[in-house]
């Protein structure tokens, strides 16, 4: 079956990094997408993996792993406003992406 | 603001109620999204639009039904739910329907069937 595996909560104090990881079956693959959402509002997208190695952007980097059905989400520097659900999803088909449940990262002071 | 708006944000109706949800994209995207989320549980993609054709019905019960009259246009028509169907009902969009394309999400309509 097809499957993606992230944990459900995670904490982390601000100004620290954090790693989310994500596990995924797919039937193909199609890339690996991190979107963000923050309590009441919409996901907005956050990157889209399609070949092994770390995508850079800012203070987020997501890292993809093909052969190990794996990636992560790495943020950096740690703000308060980084609370929020992260989620992962895979593509694999041309229309439909395959999502987790999401991980709620909570930020301490 | 992502471009995507949906009306109405909250919407409570009995199981005997008819209902519809609207969304609009002002982004000129070709394909739209219909998708369901549920408290801790993964999003469900219902319904996928490529031109106003539908593309994709993961096997949703037909108290559900969609209607595309346009590009820019989405609509999920409501009638006869159970309450199990209360949920966060989200739009989105994208340039095309192809995998890697960014979908751009709506805010939702939070729908309580009583």
């Amino acid at each position: 079956g097809q499957n993606i595996d992230q944990p459900t909560e995670m904490t982390a104090t601000e100004g620290a990094i954090v790693q989310i990881n994500c596990t995924y079956q797919t039937s193909g693959f199609n890339g690996l997408f991190w979107y963000q959402q923050h309590a009441g509002e919409a996901p907005t997208f956050l990157s889209y993996n399609v070949l092994d190695g770390l995508e850079e952007k800012g203070r987020f980097s997501s890292f993809l792993s093909r052969s190990k059905g794996y990636s992560y989400l790495l943020l950096k520097e740690l703000q308060m406003k980084d609370s929020a659900s992260y989620l992962c999803a895979g593509g694999d088909s041309n229309y439909q992406l395959i999502w987790g449940a999401g991980t709620k990262l909570i930020i301490k002071p | 603001e992502t471009g995507v708006t949906q009306t109405p944000r909250h919407l409570v109706m009995g199981m005997t109620n008819k209902k519809s949800l609207k969304c609009e994209q002002h982004l000129g995207h070709n394909a739209m999204y219909w998708y369901k989320q549920s408290a801790k549980k993964p999003l469900e993609l219902m319904f996928v639009y490529s031109l106003e054709e539908r593309v994709e019905n993961n096997s949703v019960p037909s108290r559900f039904s969609p209607e595309c009259p346009n590009s820019s246009h989405l609509f999920l028509h409501l009638h006869t739910l159970q309450p199990e169907d209360s949920a966060l009902y989200l739009c989105a969009s994208s340039q095309e329907v192809q995998i890697y394309n960014e979908q751009f999400f709506g805010p939702g309509t939070r729908l309580t069937v009583l």
